[in-house]
């Protein structure tokens, strides 16, 4: 079965510092999809990246970016200069290609921006 | 370009009432999911369906829960008699594939007295 850990339960930085979560995601399954989510206080849920496995390709938008390693199973996000609206909780989730499309979720990562 | 629609946003039900969650995907996509987020455990897959298919309900409590997603018109979750644990947002994601990206609606907030 799949899995989606995220260590990391809060984190908490000052505006403009750089800030890294991590993801580290368990599966079989040889072709499968990443995806980041941002749920800012408001509550809806923001898609940010997705990544194929075949695809180890860094990602770079705007402050964001994104490490993918396939060697540690990991899928980190770092935001550059943070900034106050940044405060969300940021889940890292999974597809696998062998199930039905099922999203499995990390249980989150709340990030607070302090002024 | 609409997003997902969810509605309504904000539900209270008694004890023993029955709550109708709706979902209207984005256009062009035929692919619905259903999650329940639950303080303290995160996001849970619920059910995915397609238009008049349910294609993966393994998430799905037995009993009292149901999902549709008819031909025409807006998918929809159904909790018959609530009891307290049903309290949770429940969120709505479209694709218009399987294994695509999936867009998420702002939720509906379930709250059972």
């Amino acid at each position: 079965a799949q899995k989606v850990t995220q260590a990391q339960t809060e984190i908490s930085v000052v505006e403009k510092e750089d800030v890294t979560l991590d993801c580290v995601y368990e599966t079989r399954d040889t072709t499968y999809y990443l995806f980041w989510y941002k749920q800012p206080p408001s509550g809806e849920l923001v898609f940010l990246i997705r990544r194929n496995s075949f695809d180890e390709q860094n990602e770079i938008s705007g402050r964001y970016s994104w490490n993918f390693q396939k060697s540690t199973s990991s899928f980190n996000f770092t935001i550059t200069a943070s900034q106050v609206v940044d405060s969300a909780v940021y889940f890292c989730a999974l597809i696998i290609a062998g199930a039905n499309s099922k999203l499995t979720f990390g249980k989150g990562i709340t990030l607070s921006v302090r002024p | 370009n609409a997003g997902v629609m969810q509605n309504p946003r904000h539900l209270v039900r008694r004890r023993g009432q029955e709550a109708r969650l709706r979902c209207s995907p984005m256009k062009g996509h035929s692919h619905v999911y259903w999650y329940r987020q639950l303080p303290e455990e995160g996001l849970k897959f619920m059910v995915y369906l397609q238009k008049e298919n349910i294609i993966d309900e393994s998430g799905m409590p037995k009993e009292r829960f149901s999902a549709e997603f008819p031909k025409e018109g807006p998918s929809i979750l159904r909790i018959q008699q609530v009891v307290r644990g049903d309290s949770a947002a429940y969120f709505c994601a479209s694709s218009p594939r399987g294994r695509e990206t999936q867009y998420f609606g702002p939720g509906t907030r379930l709250l059972v007295l």
